[in-house]
């Protein structure tokens, strides 16, 4: 069964830090990977996709992805304790099913 | 802002109870997911929608969980037979497409405590 691994479980940055997050599946046949951002109490929301290899940015936020390796990283530069939030990879594998990791706890401290 | 509406907020059921839940997606959004987050924090795919046809689903979806999204009125995820373990956010997506590559829009939850 695909899985999609998350790491590290919690991230603690001082404000204006840079945050990493990363994510593995262990299904070659990924087509895509979504990047979503949860603040405690609140449903999930998008910040970022990518399907191809390379890098995209989007203001303070970059994702990589790595499709031999099948691994993406989310990098949030100056960090912000309003980035404090569980943030969760979801791959998708042309089944129309989109798999989620556990997530990773960020604590951006001021 | 996402517009996916879900009711109710909040549901409180004994073990072996019915409980049900609805979702209404965001308009011309012909897709509707639903996950179940536990405590942990952890999603769970149960089963997706196209219109109103089943994309895909779980097992745990084929044996106490029933859904469906009839035209013209909301989708609904019903446990038949709640036990402790169902308690959970249940959470209802839609989107434009099944596919990936279609971001998904969250409504806000139903919260499921079962005693």
């Amino acid at each position: 069964q695909q899985k999609v691994q998350q790491s590290p479980e919690s991230l603690i940055v001082p404000e204006g830090g840079m945050a990493s997050l990363n994510c593995t599946s262990s299904d070659r046949n990924v087509d895509y990977f979504w990047w979503y951002r949860q603040h405690s109490g609140k449903s999930p929301k998008m910040l970022m996709s990518i399907f191809s290899n390379g890098e995209k940015e989007e203001g303070r936020f970059t994702v990589h992805l790595n499709k031999a390796s099948l691994h993406t990283s989310l990098h949030i530069r100056d960090s912000q304790p309003s980035d404090s939030a569980l943030y969760l990879c979801a791959a998708d594998t042309n089944a129309y099913k989109v798999i989620f990791g556990k997530g990773t706890h960020l604590h951006v401290l001021p | 802002n996402s517009k996916v509406i879900q009711t109710p907020r909040y549901l409180v059921k004994g073990q072996g109870q019915k409980a049900k839940m609805r979702c209404i997606p965001e308009k011309g959004h012909p897709v509707v997911f639903w996950y179940q987050q536990n405590k942990n924090n952890e999603f769970k795919f149960l089963i997706n929608f196209q219109n109103q046809e089943v994309l895909q689903q779980i097992d745990m979806t084929e044996k106490r969980f029933s859904a469906e999204c009839p035209s013209n009125s909301p989708c609904s995820l019903e446990i038949q037979s709640s036990e402790a373990g169902d308690s959970a956010l249940y959470l209802c997506a839609s989107s434009l497409s099944g596919r990936g590559y279609a971001e998904q829009f969250f409504g806000p939850g139903t919260r499921l405590t079962v005693l």
